[in-house]
């Protein structure tokens, strides 16, 4: 079955600290990944997204994350956190075929000390 | 460019009334996505309309859900009767096409609160 899993249901940090957030993926296609961030009260942001090519990709706000096909992973990392980054951190996984339907982990929720 | 607009933000309303949620996409974009999100939880599909037609309600509560995508543009998405397991944040989002993987455009949500 596909599904995608985030191990990490919340993670404390310190401001200015390096992040990585786990998302690992069950996914008989070839899998197009996304990493979205939800603010308190707000909507899903996109943050990065990988569909073929370089493994790491480059996203908004200061974020990478790596494709591992071996490892069936995803990670998002950053190397310096900011308060602002206290949020709700989502991976998700779809395929060309399935009506692009999006699979979600259950997300990790990120808290940063000052 | 304008994002995706819902309304209303908050909605609370006693078991067994209606209620009904609006959408606006971002001008052009064919698919529209309604989904529901349970606190601690991923968010979860309800629908998909390409255009006006439905491409995907296999999550849709049908006997008490419904949705409708008029003329290819706005959506409503509606609960009758509301039950208390239906108080979650309601998401509408929208992409370009279905053709190819396109980035999904999400609006601020709606948060229904069942009493």
């Amino acid at each position: 079955a596909q599904s995608v899993t985030q191990p990490d249901i919340h993670i404390t940090v310190s401001e200015g600290a390096s992040l990585e957030l786990r998302c690992n993926y069950s996914y008989g296609a070839t899998p197009y990944l996304f990493w979205y961030v939800q603010s308190p009260g707000q909507g899903l942001q996109l943050l990065l997204k990988y569909f073929s090519g370089d493994t790491l990709v480059q996203g908004i706000k200061g974020f990478e994350a790596e494709f591992k096909r071996s490892q069936s992973s995803f990670n998002l990392r950053k190397p310096s956190v900011h308060w602002s980054d206290a949020a709700e951190y989502f991976c998700a996984v779809t395929n060309a075929g399935n009506n692009r339907k999006l699979i979600w982990g259950l997300g990790t929720s990120l808290a940063v000390n000052p | 460019e304008a994002g995706v607009a819902q309304s209303p933000r908050y909605k609370i309303i006693e078991k067994r009334q209606s209620v009904a949620f609006w959408c606006n996409p971002i001008s052009g974009h064919a698919t529209l996505y309604w989904y529901q999100q349970i606190l601690g939880q991923g968010p979860k599909l309800l629908i998909q309309f390409q255009n006006n037609g439905v491409v995907d309600d296999s999550q849709l509560p049908k006997d008490r859900f419904s949705a409708e995508r008029l003329k290819g543009v706005d959506s409503t998405l509606k609960i009758q009767p509301a039950k208390l397991e239906d108080s979650a944040v309601y998401l509408c989002a929208s992409s370009l096409a279905l053709a190819g993987v396109n980035e999904q455009f999400f609006g601020p949500g709606t948060r229904l609160t069942v009493l």
